[in-house]
């Protein structure tokens, strides 16, 4: 069956370094994957958006890899500040139908200032 | 402002009263659909929808019931609540298929006694 693995374990990063978040996915070839970012208590946000021929995407502070032969893609916080603590969730497409989005458990990220 | 909203925000039942979470999307989306969120279990699909009239099972449809009259409204129906169905809910659309990037609503939490 398909999997989705992200660091259950919650990752604390001093403010200013860099945050890396790790998405493993088992059994199938997504086309694209999806990144969010939920606080606590609300609805996941969309952030990004990478397809399986895009090696790297990037918005202001955030860069997505997309390692079809690894399985995996990594999500990059730079600078990272307090507010960006929340809990990001990787979202692989499984593929057509109409079944929605599986989502990994995800990943709580704590900046420390 | 495009968005999700739901309703009520927060509710407190006893098992066994009907209930109904409202779910309207201002953005003419397509694709609707009810996730459950549970301590280590993420983000579980409900039901969704490819269109007005059109709904089917998700992964955890048990207990569960919905309808599509109108494009913009995506209600979740609880028959008979039980305290298992405590949890938090989100509605989420997107524009065409399931595996876009979906828009949350704010959530409902939902405590059945």
């Amino acid at each position: 069956s398909q999997k989705i693995e992200q660091n259950s374990e919650a990752l604390n990063i001093q403010e200013g370094k860099t945050a890396t978040l790790t998405c493993n996915y088992t059994n199938y070839s997504p086309a694209y994957l999806q990144w969010y970012r939920q606080d606590p208590g609300r609805g996941p946000v969309f952030l990004l958006l990478i397809r399986e021929n895009e090696k790297e995407k990037r918005k202001e502070r955030l860069k997505v890899t997309f390692d079809t032969t690894l399985k995996q893609s990594l999500f990059h916080i730079t600078a990272s500040q307090p507010a960006d603590s929340a809990t990001y969730l990787c979202a692989p497409h499984i593929g057509g139908g109409a079944d929605g989005l599986t989502f990994g458990k995800g990943t709580h990220l704590i900046i420390q200032p | 402002e495009a968005q999700v909203t739901q309703n009520p925000r927060y509710l407190i039942t006893v098992t066994g009263k009907k209930l109904t979470v409202t779910c309207s999307q201002n953005m003419n989306h397509e694709y609707m659909s009810w996730y459950r969120q549970d301590p280590g279990l993420g983000l579980r699909q409900i039901y969704y929808s490819m269109n007005v009239e059109v709904t089917d099972k998700g992964d955890v449809p048990e207990g569960y019931k919905v309808s599509r009259k109108e494009k913009r409204n995506f209600p979740l129906i609880l028959e008979s609540p039980s305290p298992n169905q405590t949890s938090l809910y989100f509605c989420a659309s997107s524009y065409g298929t399931a595996q876009e990037t979906q828009y949350f609503g704010p959530g409902t939490r939902l405590l059945v006694l």
